[in-house]
């Protein structure tokens, strides 16, 4: 069974600094996801990755995956206070977007 | 204009009603998903449908039954309602497919309560 596990699951960070959140998952898949969600919002899609060595960035964040680690990256850069909320990953559990998400990350960065 | 659209945002309801949510998505794409957020905020898929065929079914109660008149419409409706049925569920559609880019895109969510 696909397991995947984000930490740290809360980071508090003051702004201008940077960080990174982790995203380890047990079993082989080449298609990983990074979403933002806003209290009482919906999920906003940020990255999807597909392929090993796959890096993305926009704006403050920046994504990597290494499968052969079974490792996702989520670095933030010059922490801004609009960058707080909740950040997930999620593996594609087989062809065809069965996604296994992780439990999140809660970011607060403080001003 | 909305991509993914669901109904009702919000639902109040007693213990053994039945209810549904519906979802429509415009972006033309080829499988739909129902997920459920819990208290914890963790995310769960339930059902997903490609071109109106039903291709996953978690370990979801009998209770829960989805239904997808078209490729663009995926309803849930939910027998009998107990207090774990409260919850936060979110439609989601992607086109699934070579070089189809793979994002999922969610709805707004229906925030589900059973009293």
């Amino acid at each position: 069974e696909l397991k995947v596990e984000q930490n740290p699951l809360f980071l508090s960070m003051q702004e201008g600094k940077n960080y990174t959140i982790y995203c380890n998952y047990s079993t082989t898949s080449d298609r990983l996801y990074w979403y933002r969600q806003d209290p009482g919002k919906s999920l906003e899609s940020l990255f999807v990755l597909l392929s090993n060595g796959a890096v993305k960035q926009e704006g403050r964040l920046m994504a990597s995956l290494d499968t052969k680690a079974r490792l996702s990256t989520l670095h933030i850069t010059a922490a801004v206070h609009d960058l707080s909320a909740t950040y997930f990953c999620a593996v594609d559990r087989e062809y065809g977007n069965k996604l296994v998400f992780g439990a999140g990350t809660i970011l607060r960065v403080k001003s | 204009d909305t991509a993914v659209s669901q109904t009702p945002k919000y639902l109040v309801t007693q213990m053994g009603n039945d209810k549904s949510i519906k979802c429509e998505q415009n972006l033309g794409h080829d499988t739909m998903y129902w997920y459920k957020q819990d208290s914890k905020k963790f995310l769960k898929i339930m059902f997903s449908y490609n071109n109106k065929e039903l291709i996953i079914n978690e370990t979801v109660p009998n209770r829960f039954s989805p239904k997808s008149p078209d490729k663009a419409h995926l309803n849930l409706h939910i027998n009998s309602l107990e207090l774990g049925d409260s919850a936060v569920y979110f439609c989601a559609s992607s086109q699934v497919g070579q070089g189809s880019g793979n994002t999922i895109y969610f709805g707004e969510g229906s925030w589900l309560t059973v009293v």
